[in-house]
């Protein structure tokens, strides 16, 4: 069973569209929930959240985290072509402090 | 700023045979990883090491093994390459606290023959 279930897997939207990313996860000794941004290379650092309901924004885009339901979102708005990526959470929890557990990822399409 | 350095980026591998996959990261961090990444399966946890001196299996470690030679250095060996080994491998690096984000390397494609 996928501890960390990303939806939707892929999504194709054209520019200026806003679209919701989705992550769910499981809470045994939750500590941390992260989103990644991944192009053609490594993964790139967007977000980390710990606490509810507090906001995270960089620019377009943003991040908040339910820990009652157990799930994340991922904000984009005014999308941009540059914005096609692999959208990546993981979380951090578990038995273990050191491991970070990933979803399979959204592959986001935007088109002129 | 060199971050999380691999070595090699690209390989070709023949079946049976052997390999290994160079880390190292400046940043003075504890934990290093390696992660697997194939189409549609995201990032999956190959082996990591919370401080020097220390190893443990991650998602799926079956076909490879480990050293962190010391801090600074974290290596993926596979002993006998298998078709099923071909991806992306990514090495990754963070502090000790447990809550911190992941650096990664940019990753080496490995494709067995």
């Amino acid at each position: 069973e996928d501890k960390v279930v990303q939806s939707p897997l892929s999504l194709v939207v054209h520019e200026g569209d806003t679209v919701t990313l989705n992550c769910s996860y499981e809470v045994t000794n939750f500590r941390s929930l992260l989103w990644y941004k991944q192009e053609k290379k490594a993964p790139t650092f967007l977000f980390m959240l710990t606490s509810s309901g507090i906001e995270k924004k960089s620019g377009r885009l943003s991040s908040i985290l339910d820990k009652k339901e157990l799930f994340s979102i991922l904000n984009i708005t005014a999308t941009q072509t540059g914005d096609s990526a692999i959208y990546l959470c993981a979380e951090n929890s578990g038995g273990s402090n050191y491991k970070l557990t990933f979803g399979k990822g959204t592959l986001l399409t935007v088109n002129p | 700023n060199a971050g999380v350095t691999q070595t090699p980026k690209f390989q070709v591998l023949k079946t049976g045979q052997s390999m290994t996959l160079q880390c190292a990261q400046d940043m003075n961090h504890n934990s290093m990883y390696w992660y697997r990444q194939d189409p549609g399966m995201g990032l999956r946890l190959i082996y990591y090491s919370a401080s020097e001196g220390t190893t443990d299996k991650g998602e799926v470690p079956n076909g490879y093994n480990v050293s962190r030679l010391n801090k600074r250095e974290f290596s993926l060996r596979l002993e006998s390459a298998a078709p099923s080994q071909t991806s992306v491998y990514f090495c990754a690096s963070r502090e000790l606290s447990g809550s911190g984000e992941l650096f990664f390397g940019e990753g080496s494609r490995l494709t067995v023959l």
